[in-house]
């Protein structure tokens, strides 16, 4: 059983505007939800965390929202810009320091 | 500079045959992980490590080694039971305080093609 699912394998947005990726998880238990980016034969770089006693977390053009009781996660950018172009993968980490990822989604920024 | 290097970044190997992925980290970092990744799928733990001469089987351990003998390398060994192994390789290395958190460091990857 899938611990966390990226329900969009792709998206495409116009720069300038904002992206929105979701995430949506399935045990209520997880102490830490990640984002991830991943370019091309590259491995992913952590990216944003929130942990779950927070309902948002901003660093910059990045915020993450946690909606427990929908056990929804989202990762908003804004403004898009082309390099922000990627993989996103979500990711929640269980009590006893599992980690479990998304299957991604493939963000086009387009110029 | 600080980082985790995998070697080779591209490597084939015939059927039946086993072949070991490096992974070096300098980071000082505590745990090291292996994940493998395959189109449409997300990263699957392989085998992880907290400390030297320690490691756990991930959720797709089957057909794989690894060992620990120095706290800077984690070399993985794809044997030839395992029965699907072409594949984009990661290794990871982690504080002992990010364990918890989930923020891990990769390396480039590695790819492993059976010919």
């Amino acid at each position: 059983d899938q611990q966390v699912k990226q329900n969009s394998p792709s998206l495409s947005v116009q720069e300038g505007r904002i992206s929105i990726l979701n995430c949506d998880y399935t045990n209520s238990m997880f102490d830490y939800f990640l984002w991830y980016k991943k370019y091309p034969a590259e491995g992913p770089t952590f990216l944003i965390s929130i942990s779950s006693i927070k309902d948002k977390n901003e660093d910059g053009r990045f915020t993450v929202f946690l909606n427990k009781s929908a056990k929804h996660l989202s990762l908003h950018i804004v403004p898009s810009q082309p390099g922000d172009s990627a993989v996103y993968f979500c990711a929640v980490v269980t009590g006893a320091n599992n980690l479990f990822f998304g299957t991604g989604t493939r963000l086009t920024v387009i110029p | 500079d600080g980082g985790i290097t995998q070697s080779p970044k591209y490597l084939f190997r015939k059927e039946g045959q086993n072949v070991t992925l490096s992974c070096e980290q300098n980071l000082n970092h505590d745990a090291m992980y292996w994940y493998r990744q395959d189109p449409g799928q997300g990263l699957r733990l392989i085998y992880y490590s907290q400390i030297v001469n320690d490691f756990q089987k991930g959720d797709i351990a089957e057909g794989y080694s690894v060992s620990r003998e120095k706290k800077e390398s984690f070399p993985l060994t794809v044997t030839s039971a395992q029965k699907n192994p072409t594949a984009f390789y990661l290794c990871a290395s982690s504080t002992e305080t990010d364990i918890g958190t989930g923020e891990l460091f990769f390396g480039e990857g590695s790819r492993l093609t059976v010919l």
